[in-house]
């Protein structure tokens, strides 16, 4: 029944390894987010989906890189892990993005991945 | 330019009223946002207001909106202690539907 999903709930790994995190979704919405939250509860926006395509690409270090195999699903790949990625990541989807209403443009969020980095 | 402020931390009693205050600068947001996180937890969608709107009432949640000063309160009354939690307040100023969200309210509620 959960709207929106993410796998693994934890996450703790070593400085320099690669690891991927999932998100989907059966709300049957076209767009997905992924939110990063800091330490200090920051929460900022790092990309989104609209269908499979990428919307949104903020400023992320190429060490990230969003998949979206179909537009269920928005995948978050992060290679050489660094200690300033640990963070709380939150995947969100919403129906359409900026487009014609609060329906179609509210963001519903997963319940986070805790990722820590030693 | 973008950014959203909220004050910190915010202490009642239970069953008083809470008023949690955030200030947002881009005036093209069409829609306004709380969201509410408790601890471990995820954020939960609470309520959202079209900018055309100067107030909008659900339950115990009150909504209030000045689009003059770009200041949006959101007001719990009878508070409870399960409203303890972190508000996020956020804008969507237009475009590619992307949230600038606030640092965040951390409301405590005690006895």
């Amino acid at each position: 029944d959960t709207a929106v999903s993410q796998t693994p709930k934890y996450l703790v790994t070593q400085m320099g390894n690669d690891k991927s995190i999932k998100c989907e979704q059966n709300l049957g919405h076209d767009t997905m987010y992924w939110y990063k939250q800091d330490s200090k509860k920051f929460l900022k926006i790092m990309f989104s989906y609209n269908n499979k395509e990428l919307i949104i690409n903020e400023t992320v270090p190429n060490r990230f890189s969003p998949k979206s195999p179909d537009k269920a699903h928005l995948n978050l790949h992060i290679n050489s892990l660094e200690l300033g990625d640990s963070a709380v990541y939150f995947c969100a989807s919403s129906q359409d993005y900026g487009t014609s209403g609060a329906y179609q443009e509210t963001q519903y969020f997963g319940p986070g991945t805790r990722l820590l980095v030693l | 330019g973008e950014d959203v402020e909220q004050s910190l931390f915010l202490s009642v009693r239970e069953g008083d009223s809470s008023v949690i205050n955030c200030t947002y600068t881009d005036s093209s947001s069409t829609y306004l946002y709380w969201y509410k996180q408790e601890p471990g937890a995820g954020l939960q969608l609470l309520t959202y207001i079209f900018s055309n709107m100067d107030m909008k009432q659900d339950q115990r949640l009150t909504v209030l909106l000045n689009k003059k000063d770009k200041h949006l309160s959101l007001r719990i009354a009878d508070t409870q202690t399960g409203d303890s939690a972190i508000y996020f307040c956020a804008e969507n100023p237009g475009g590619y539907n992307k949230l600038i969200f606030g640092a965040g309210t951390r409301l405590a509620v005690h006895p």
